[in-house]
């Protein structure tokens, strides 16, 4: 089944301490990136990826940092997480020069 | 980044009824997309449309890329239960060579009473 898979689905953690949210797509499409939703803001483009270590910033990269080492996997760095980090964050993977096709089911990250 | 408009917010409506919602910008975009996410679930995708003045229909959805390159609006007719959600417009714009940016609506949350 073609999917985009994210891992955690829910996280509680502690301001400052450094996680990761992996995301992985079965698909072998080339573009992949990530958003955050919040309430009244919509989904905000993070990160996004044309290829293999090819990374480029979104509208809020601000706190975040991404690799792209794999074509399937493209995680989400927090390298020291703060409140106004708590949101909800979807991966979304396409083939090149076709946008979004395929979102992941989300994360619900909460900064304590 | 860009800014959409989308509109409008939310709306409730009776089951049979025909929907109607659209975006709007400033900025001429190359593409736009609209999806619906369910609760708990990410986006998925409804339609694409790549030229102006295009319109496509995906079953009871259909979505149009305006003249204008700024605007997009997407009915669903005759409405059901199941259509409950809220649904995002997006527009993509090139930036670059081989690089692009994607902005979405704030969304339509779309109630429907049976």
């Amino acid at each position: 089944e073609a999917q985009v898979t994210q891992n955690p689905r829910y996280l509680i953690t502690v301001t400052g301490k450094k996680l990761t949210v992996t995301c992985s797509q079965n698909m072998n499409h080339e573009y992949m990136s990530w958003y955050r939703q919040d309430p009244g803001l919509g989904l905000r483009q993070i990160y996004y990826s044309m290829n293999v270590e090819v990374t480029d910033k979104g509208d809020v990269p601000e706190g975040y940092k991404v690799s792209r080492k794999e074509k399937r996997n493209f995680p989400l760095i927090l390298e020291s997480p703060s409140p106004n980090q708590t949101s909800l964050y979807f991966c979304a993977s396409s083939p090149y020069r076709i946008t979004e096709a395929f979102f992941g089911q989300g994360t619900r990250l909460t900064v304590v | 980044g860009q800014q959409l408009n989308q509109s409008p917010q939310s709306m409730f409506i009776q089951e049979g009824e025909d929907v109607s919602m659209n975006c709007t910008s400033s900025s001429i975009f190359n593409t736009w997309l609209w999806y619906k996410q369910d609760p708990g679930e990410g986006p998925v995708l409804l339609i694409a449309l790549y030229k102006a003045g295009e319109l496509t229909s995906n079953g009871r959805l259909t979505a149009q890329f305006g003249i204008t390159r700024k605007d997009s609006f997407l009915n669903i007719s005759a409405s059901i239960p199941s259509d409950v959600g809220i649904y995002f417009c997006a527009g993509r714009l090139m930036v670059g060579a081989g690089s692009y940016q994607l902005t979405f609506g704030k969304g339509t949350k779309l109630s429907v009473i049976p």
